[in-house]
């Protein structure tokens, strides 16, 4: 069973645009929400992270935004690079339980 | 920066056949992880290890897998017999403490013929 649901499953947009990539979950116990990164041939690396008791968290380019009451939370990339083409996970954990993460979205910015 | 390490970074080998993959953690991080990852699809946890000590092996398909982490530093990872479905990439990960901020190493890329 799937715990937390990704889409899209790909993505391209062009340079300079903002590529959007949407999670659900089911349980609300479910306590912190990271998304990673990863490109080819690596493995993925902490992008940005949030707790549930806030509504949106920017770090650079990168704003998480999470709606609590429809259990969904969403990753926005400003001013999009293609050096930002990547693989993107979000994922999510309660407690000291392992962390779950989605399907994965890939990211294709073209110049 | 310190990093994860892995070895080796691609392994192919026949079905039956045992294989084994080791990670060195960053310094200091108490818990270490070891993560299958099929081609498309997110990392899936097989074994969590807090110090020399497994939290979580769940996932992990005892029949044939096995990981250790004896001094609580660096881990093996081990599949005897190995089968064509376990071919994937195989990623250690590391944090100071459980769900922390994970860092990855860059995986075992393993090819089961």
């Amino acid at each position: 069973q799937q715990q937390v649901k990704q889409s899209p499953q790909s993505l391209i947009v062009q340079k300079g645009g903002i590529p959007i990539i949407n999670c659900a979950y089911e349980n609300t116990a479910f306590d912190y929400f990271p998304w990673y990164q990863q490109f080819p041939g690596k493995g993925p690396a902490l992008l940005i992270a949030i707790r549930p008791d806030v509504s949106e968290k920017k770090e650079g380019r990168f704003t998480i935004s999470f709606n609590k009451s429809a259990k969904q939370f969403s990753l926005h990339i400003m001013d999009s690079q293609p050096g930002d083409s990547a693989t993107y996970f979000c994922a999510a954990v309660q407690g000291n339980t392992p962390l779950v993460f989605g399907k994965g979205t890939r990211l294709s910015v073209i110049a | 920066e310190a990093e994860v390490a892995q070895s080796p970074r691609y392994k192919i080998t026949e079905k039956s056949q045992a294989v084994a993959f080791w990670c060195d953690p960053i310094s200091g991080h108490a818990t270490l992880y070891w993560y299958r990852q099929i081609l498309g699809q997110g990392p899936e946890l097989l074994v969590q290890f807090q110090d020399e000590s497994v939290v979580d092996d769940s996932q992990l398909p005892k029949d044939r897998f096995s990981a250790e982490r004896l001094k609580g530093v660096d881990s093996t990872l081990k599949i005897q017999p190995a089968e064509l479905g376990d071919s994937a990439m195989y990623l250690c990960a590391s944090s100071s403490s459980a769900n922390e901020k994970l860092f990855f190493g860059s995986g075992t890329q393993l090819s089961v013929l």
